[in-house]
């Protein structure tokens, strides 16, 4: 069965410090990856996302993640947050045949940052 | 505000009474979904319709669940004789269809604020 599975489900850290978000994933076949996020009161929107080439993506207000197609990952990374990236964060998965009309969406991580 | 809109934001119901949302997407725009989010999960995948036709259909959507697109324009969801267990934000997202190409922005699902529904 297609599953995303996110690791933390809260994550609090300091500003300046290092981010890493776990996401792995079940899907028959090849997929597309995708990280969106959610700030408080908005809607959902697209981070970034992996399709196929260079394994290591980069996204908005520099947010990168990398495809392990052995680790059936697709982890989130930002070198130093700041207060603004308190969020809700999303992995999906969807499949590559016509289009990606059926996105799973895994339980998101809710990062708090503090100042 | 040229992004996706859902109407009412919030919904107070009563056990066993009926339902409709609204959904207007982007306007250009052909695939429009429809997601359910309960608290502490992720969007689940309801339904996706291209243009006028309804295309897919999750097993979570039951026979009370019923979604339209009569123009392929705007989209309603009904849900009738609702339960507590229908409680949940019900997000609508539109995209263009996807051309193939990598390099194509047409793949990005745009989001609504969501319909926020509560049962009593």
């Amino acid at each position: 069965a297609q599953s995303v599975s996110q690791h933390n489900h809260h994550v609090i850290l300091s500003e300046a410090a290092s981010l890493e978000l776990g996401c792995n994933y079940s899907y028959g076949g090849t997929v597309n990856l995708f990280w969106y996020v959610q700030y408080p009161g908005q809607h959902l929107q697209l981070l970034l996302k992996y399709f196929s080439g260079d394994p290591l993506v980069k996204g908005i207000k520099g947010f990168e993640a990398e495809f392990i197609k052995s680790k059936f990952s697709f982890n989130l990374r930002k070198p130093s947050v700041q207060w603004s990236d308190t969020a809700e964060y999303f992995c999906a998965v969807g499949g590559v045949s016509g289009g990606y009309n059926k996105l799973i969406f895994g339980a998101g991580t809710r990062l708090a940052v503090h100042p | 505000d040229t992004g996706v809109s859902q109407d009412p934001r919030h919904k107070i119901t009563k056990r066993g009474q009926n339902v409709t949302f609204r959904c207007d997407p982007i306007s250009e725009h052909n695939r429009l979904y429809w997601y359910r989010q309960t608290l502490g999960q992720g969007p689940e995948f309801l339904t996706y319709f291209q243009n006028e036709a309804q295309l897919e259909k999750s097993r979570l959507l039951s026979d009370r669940f019923s979604a339209e697109r009569p123009k392929g324009s705007f989209s309603t969801l009904e849900i009738q004789r609702t339960e507590q267990g229908d409680s949940a934000m019900y997000l609508c997202a539109s995209s263009l269809e996807w051309t193939g190409k990598v390099e194509s922005t047409n793949e990005k699902l745009f989001f609504g604020s969501g319909t926020q529904l509560s049962v009593l």
